[in-house]
């Protein structure tokens, strides 16, 4: 079964940095796309970005492009997203989704829990 | 592209037969994909490529649609499938979701 769990969220200031993880467990983490997605409270989807099972493609969209990084660690089977500059609209609960593909298709078939990020002063 | 869901809300008995429509602003072939929502938990991925069933959902579901008009169908609704539904479009960057229709169980 495939087991996905978010850890490093929080509270943080305007302007500062957070760094998401993700564990994977329960597939060949190695050989999947992977990505972060994210919902803002009460409000819709977005997809934030996306990784290559090397790890040598990214993606974002031009919301977050530039001041998030997304990365991966196959040998530790781990996700992991490096935001900096957050503002306030990154309040949101943040979700990591393994994609169906290795190339990324950007369809989600399974995702973690998630996890709060709360950027407020 | 914008896609465009609806209706926006949706009330329904179970048993009930309920479509919900997906529409692109511009024509996306079958690159289409729907997810089922509950509050408080992540999404779920039910179809993918317009029509194809992910593994293991319930065969109740079923997906239609090419170019920029998309359906979801719940045949026979079920208590359990109560919640917000998403279309995700993935012919363009940067593959975004519609608004959402969230379907209450009456």
């Amino acid at each position: 079964e495939v087991h996905l769990v978010e850890s490093g969220g929080g509270l943080v200031q305007p302007g500062g940095s957070l760094r998401l993880s993700c564990a994977a467990s329960g597939f060949n983490f190695k050989t999947y796309a992977m990505n972060w997605v994210r919902q803002a409270p009460g409000k819709g989807l977005e997809w934030v970005s996306v990784i290559s099972s090397t790890g040598d493609r990214t993606a974002y969209p031009d919301s977050v492009k530039g001041r998030f990084t997304i990365s991966r660690d196959n040998s530790k089977d781990t996700l992991y997203l490096q935001m900096n500059g957050l503002r306030a609209e990154d309040t949101a609960v943040y979700y990591c989704a393994k994609d169906l593909y290795a190339s990324g298709s950007l369809i989600f078939d399974d995702w973690g829990q998630g996890i709060l990020v709360s950027v407020s002063p | 592209i914008q896609l465009t869901q609806s209706p926006s809300f949706l009330s329904a008995f179970v048993g009930d037969r309920v479509t919900i429509t997906c529409r692109a602003s511009q024509g996306i072939d079958t690159f289409l994909a729907w997810y089922h929502q509950k509050p408080g938990k992540a999404p779920r991925l039910l179809i993918y490529a317009a029509s194809t069933l992910q593994s293991g959902v319930p065969s109740r579901f079923s997906g239609s649609g090419s170019g920029t008009e998309f359906t979801l169908t719940i045949n026979t609704l079920q208590p359990d499938d109560f919640g917000t539904y998403y279309c995700q479009q993935l012919a363009n960057y940067p593959y975004g979701f519609g608004q959402g229709t969230k379907l209450e169980i009456k």
